[in-house]
């Protein structure tokens, strides 16, 4: 089964730019998924960051569009997140995600469906 | 963006009960509502997509019902292992949003 495994550094420096990468095992990148970034800071909830699709479209939260790329490496079957101008507001434990759809009564149902362990990241 | 409100934020029960959960949407979102599963120190896990729909694998204790506002996931009789905190998110409009989370505690 699809497994993903998040890698980077777990400590950065405020107005720095963190840098994660999600290695992608037991499936291809290049299947019909998205690709997906989510976050959640100490205590609490989750946020939906962006995603990537499998034909290379992104998606972005509005409120980190200014300071976040999502790319794919379709060779190493991982992808990656890029997010400038940290600050302590950034630190949070990252998980990178599979979505998937579902065609059920008639409608393209989207979820999210496989989960790294998640990686946490400080900024300090 | 879709806001996403659970009800309530916490709740504590004893293994056995009946638990329910409500998520409401500030607006009309059809069944496109998932529910995940968050024990501590876990990253989260699919229960319900689609509103009403069990992801494979997941216990039929579990439940989701709604559609357009409200929607409701059920624990028929709680296990130890679903004292956890559980997620509502829409799936029907990007950016994608996660209700605040309810916090399922042992009495």
């Amino acid at each position: 089964q699809v497994q993903l495994q998040e890698s980077g550094p777990g400590l950065v420096k405020p107005s720095g730019t963190l840098s994660l990468t999600c290695a992608v095992s037991g499936g291809s990148i290049s299947s019909s998924n998205w690709w997906t970034w989510v976050r959640q800071p100490p205590g609490k909830g989750l946020e939906w960051i962006g995603d990537i699709y499998h034909s290379g479209s992104t998606t972005y939260s509005p409120s980190l569009k200014s300071r976040l790329t999502i790319s794919a490496d379709k060779a190493k079957n991982q992808f990656s997140l890029y997010l400038r101008s940290l600050t302590a507001a950034d630190t949070a434990v990252y998980y990178c995600v599979r979505g998937g759809d579902r065609n059920y009564a008639g409608g393209n149902y989207y979820y999210m469906d496989v989960w790294g362990k998640g990686t946490t990241v400080t900024v300090s | 963006d879709i806001q996403m409100t659970q009800s309530p934020s916490s709740l504590s029960a004893s293994v056995g009960d009946r638990v329910t959960v409500t998520c409401r949407a500030s607006q009309t979102i059809s069944t496109f509502l998932n529910w995940y599963q968050q024990r501590p120190g876990r990253a989260p896990k699919l229960l319900i997509y689609a509103a009403s729909n069990l992801q494979s694998g997941v216990p039929s204790r579990f439940s989701g019902s709604g559609s357009g506002t409200d929607f409701t996931l059920t624990i028929s009789s709680l296990q130890p292992e679903d004292f956890a905190t559980y997620y509502c998110q829409q799936s029907y409009s990007a950016p994608w949003t996660f209700g605040q989370g309810t916090k399922v505690e042992i009495k």
